[in-house]
Order: structure tokens, then C-alpha cells, then sequence
């Protein structure tokens, strides 16, 4: 059964620097296409980033430079790398595979608060 | 900038049909842009129910259905459920590797 699992989300002040982690299980992170996606407190979902198989990444317009993914293929595992937090990216952040224009099966996710 | 458009909230009766919509600020939602719909319900992530436009996910009963209804991408229920209570999102894909979300219906069978 495929099967994702995000960790790294915590408490972090303003400015600060967050590695979260996507790991699979029941299939090859390799082999699929990762995205990110947030849902703020209370709020609907919005899409963060894309990983490809090819390792071409691609993000949304309001990540502006702070957002990073990568891929240890040897840990089966996604990143994605947030910094300079704001306020603003205080969010449950999933991942996915991404097929079909699909996300899915979503992991239960990680909280990034993001406070002083 | 790009909205991608959804009725905030909707309400239908046990055993009755409901169609939600999913529009964009600026022209009409095709196939190009292969809509699909999501269904969360509080404190569980999101649960894929139709992508590509009209392409049921694994498991996901035939009671749901997708389809392009005019200028918008449309989910339809049929015969609604007390467990279809939800808040239902579509998403599009806009081309050069971006996605955009719709804002979310909460859905309420009563």
C-alpha cells in the first residue's frame, strides 16, 4: 500500500528555517512526481511545489525564492526547504505523488507555526 | 492573478443532488486544464474523489461524478449521504507547472 508520511513541521520564529520531510513507503519516491501542498489554519488547500522524476522543480508565485524540494533517493524521502518564515506560512504542509494532474494519496501532514 | 472559483457553501437534503462548481475569475475551465476534486472533513487530509476532469479515484463511489457544465468544472452527488457532510475542493491545472485551488464548498446534508 503506498503510503507517505511528513515530519519537521514544529514551532519557529519569524526569519527562521524549516527541512520538512516527505517519506514513502509501499513505492519509490523516485518514480513519482512530488508536490506540496499547505492549508493554513481554518483555510482551504493551496499548492506550494512539484518535484519531477527528472528532478525539475517548479513552485508557486508566492514562494518567491524562500522554498526549496530535493530528494534522497536513498532515504525514500522529499524535502522541502522554507526560509525566512513568515507569519503567513504557519500551515498544515502535505505531500503527495502527483500523476494525472492527481495528487494523491495524501500523507496526514505536517503543522509549521510559525510564531515569536 | 488567477482565482479559481467555488461556492462557499451549499446544502442539500439526504438523498438528493447536489452539483458544486469550480469556475476561474478570468475564462472558462476545459479539459486542459484537468479539474479534480478533493473531499476533507475536519482534522483528516484530503481524500482524491475525481480527477481529469470526470475519472473516479479507486474506491470512490459512482454516486460522484464529474463534468465540464458550461464554462465551469462541475461535481455532482447523487443521492447524498449523511458522510458526503464535507468541504469539497477542485483544483486546475494552469499550465507552466502550476496548480491552483479553489477557495472550497462546504457541503452540508441536512
Amino acid at each position: 500500500e503506498v503510503h507517505l508520511v511528513e515530519s519537521g513541521g514544529g514551532l519557529i520564529q519569524p526569519g527562521g528555517s524549516l527541512r520538512l520531510s516527505c517519506t514513502g513507503s509501499g513505492f519509490v519516491v523516485s518514480n513519482n512526481h512530488i508536490s506540496w501542498v499547505r492549508q493554513a489554519p481554518g483555510k482551504g488547500l493551496e499548492w506550494v511545489s512539484i518535484i519531477y522524476i527528472d528532478g525539475d522543480q517548479h513552485y508557486a508565485d508566492f514562494v518567491r525564492g524562500r522554498f526549496t524540494m530535493s530528494r534522497d533517493n536513498s532515504k525514500n524521502t522529499v524535502y522541502l526547504q522554507i526560509n525566512n518564515l513568515r507569519a503567513d506560512d504557519t500551515a498544515v504542509y502535505y505531500c503527495a505523488p502527483t500523476a494525472a494532474h492527481r495528487f494523491d494519496p495524501w500523507g496526514q501532514g505536517t503543522l509549521v507555526t510559525v510564531s515569536s | 492573478q488567477t482565482v479559481v472559483t467555488q461556492e462557499a457553501a451549499f446544502s442539500v437534503s439526504p438523498g438528493g443532488t447536489v452539483t458544486l462548481t469550480c469556475g476561474l475569475n478570468s475564462g472558462s475551465v476545459s479539459t486542459s486544464h484537468y479539474p479534480s476534486w478533493y473531499q476533507q472533513t475536519p482534522g483528516q487530509a484530503p481524500r482524491t474523489l475525481i480527477y481529469s476532469t470526470n475519472t473516479r479515484s479507486s474506491g470512490v463511489p459512482d454516486r460522484f461524478s464529474g463534468s465540464i457544465l458550461g464554462n465551469k468544472a462541475a461535481l455532482t452527488i447523487t443521492g447524498a449521504q449523511a458522510d458526503d457532510e464535507s468541504h469539497y475542493y477542485c483544483v486546475l491545472y494552469m499550465g507552466y507547472y502550476i496548480w491552483v485551488f479553489g477557495g472550497g464548498t462546504k457541503l452540508t446534508v441536512l
